[in-house]
């Protein structure tokens, strides 16, 4: 199994400001995920990385608010761009583990992030 | 287009107690894959189990146990003389082989709660 860690794992920001959310796992993996899990809800995917291409975004979701870097095979970062409250969530990063079809999805720790 | 429905929003029972937590899908593919994951207070997401559509045979793990229904689209989770530490918030979730492979849509999750 993968082992990930996300930083920080918790914030509150003002509204209008932007969040970097790390991601950091422990071998390289080809596919990283973010997911959003906003309060008493379940996850939803907002965007696949690979690394060497741009993210894919799922619908309802857009780069210009939730860029996405994948520098390399154990690295991503989510930034959540000129927040407001609707954007409290826990966000996770999640990677595919080496055993499959289908590939096991692994998730990192979460980042709790409160917009005030 | 695919679908997880966990109706079961919430559940109670005293320790020691049966439980069944019910998940029913919707997909047009043949091929695709049923997951449950686990959730406890502390956020995290634990993987507890990953099932193709071709194999029906239910599955034991200890107190946990799994039940595939491909005639009624359901994979009901069980746990048996629960405990307390199985308090959690668990998630059934679909990955379809025909799209991304790794692209898993969750059920809107349970809420278990486990009194001594």
């Amino acid at each position: 199994s993968a082992v990930i860690s996300q930083k920080p794992s918790r914030d509150i920001c003002q509204r209008g400001t932007s969040l970097t959310i790390q991601c950091q796992v422990d071998s390289q993996v080809t596919m990283m995920f973010w997911y959003r899990q906003q309060p008493g809800q379940s996850l939803t995917l907002i965007a696949t990385a690979n690394q060497g291409s741009e993210a894919t975004y799922e619908s309802g979701f857009v780069i210009d608010k939730f860029p996405i870097s994948r520098p390399n095979l154990t690295f991503s970062t989510l930034t959540v761009s000129n927040m407001s409250p609707e954007d409290s969530s826990i966000y996770l990063c999640s990677v595919e583990g080496a055993e499959g079809p289908p590939l096991e999805q692994y998730f990192g720790p979460g980042t709790r992030l409160t917009v005030t | 287009a695919q679908k997880v429905t966990q109706a079961q929003t919430e559940i109670s029972v005293v320790e020691k107690e049966d439980v069944t937590l019910d998940c029913v899908y919707e997909t047009r593919d043949t091929t695709y894959y049923l997951f449950w994951y686990k959730q406890p207070p502390s956020g995290e997401l634990v993987f507890l189990i990953r099932r193709n559509s071709f194999d029906e045979q239910n599955e034991i793990s200890g107190r946990y146990s799994w039940n595939f229904q491909k005639s009624t689209s359901s994979f009901n989770f069980t746990i048996t003389a629960s405990q307390v530490v199985d308090s959690a918030v668990y998630f059934c979730a679909l990955s379809e082989a025909g799209s991304s492979a790794s692209k898993i849509i969750f059920g809107s999750g349970t809420r278990l709660s486990i009194r001594p």
